[in-house]
């Protein structure tokens, strides 16, 4: 089982609509989690850095995790063609050193 | 703010050539790393330096070495060039090594034919 699970997509959406991006981890002793946002040909790029359960807003993006469930989520309202880029969440825990990522979901927003 | 810069952006080599790829951060970071982007495998930890002097192997390292130049570079090179590393490469830096959050680089696209 992989520490770190994504949905790769893609996931096409109408422009103004509410975007919801998951991910499923596999250690519950995991306790920080990221997303990053990667254009085409560009480098990942940090979105959100959040600790333990609960939510943080951060314009429009909502990042929430769910410890009970080992669920993470990332919430992009009033999404815009902007938006359409491949999202990667990740944790410092896992096996690994460094982070370990999820294979990102591909996100289309449709004008 | 130029973050993370690293060179070259495009590089295409031959089996059996050897390469350095080169990473510069402007953040006074202490914590640097190197991974490979690989379609259907994410990104892959290849080595990463917890600190100035100091380097470890990740999950991938093999055909690599690294070298940490000092606090604000950190060098990945390719002694003897083949296919399978073909892929983009990035660079991330961070406060420490810890869980903080990592900052990335534009990568490096190499082709290896």
């Amino acid at each position: 089982q992989k520490e770190v699970e994504q949905d790769p997509g893609p996931l096409s959406v109408p422009e103004g609509a509410i975007v919801s991006l998951n991910c499923t981890y596999s250690n519950s002793a995991f306790q920080y989690f990221m997303w990053y946002r990667q254009y085409s040909r560009k480098g990942p790029e940090l979105l959100m850095y959040t600790y333990s359960s609960g939510n943080k807003e951060d314009g429009r993006f909502t990042a929430q995790v769910d410890k009970s469930s080992k669920y993470i989520s990332l919430f992009i309202r009033d999404s815009q063609p902007s938006d359409s880029a491949t999202y990667l969440c990740a944790t410092p825990g896992g096996g690994a050193d460094g982070l370990t990522f999820g294979k990102g979901t591909h996100l289309i927003i449709q004008p | 703010n130029a973050g993370v810069t690293q060179t070259p952006k495009f590089q295409v080599l031959k089996t059996g050539q050897s390469m350095t790829l080169q990473c510069a951060q402007d953040m006074n970071h202490n914590s640097m790393y190197w991974y490979r982007q690989d379609p259907g495998m994410g990104l892959r930890l290849i080595y990463y330096s917890a600190s100035e002097g100091t380097t470890d192997k990740g999950e991938v390292p093999n055909g690599y070495n690294v070298s940490r130049l000092n606090k604000r570079e950190f060098s990945l090179r390719l002694e003897s060039a083949a296919p399978s590393q073909t892929s983009v490469y990035f660079c991330a830096s961070s406060e420490d090594y810890s869980n903080q959050p990592q900052h990335f680089g534009d990568g490096t696209r190499l082709s290896i034919l």
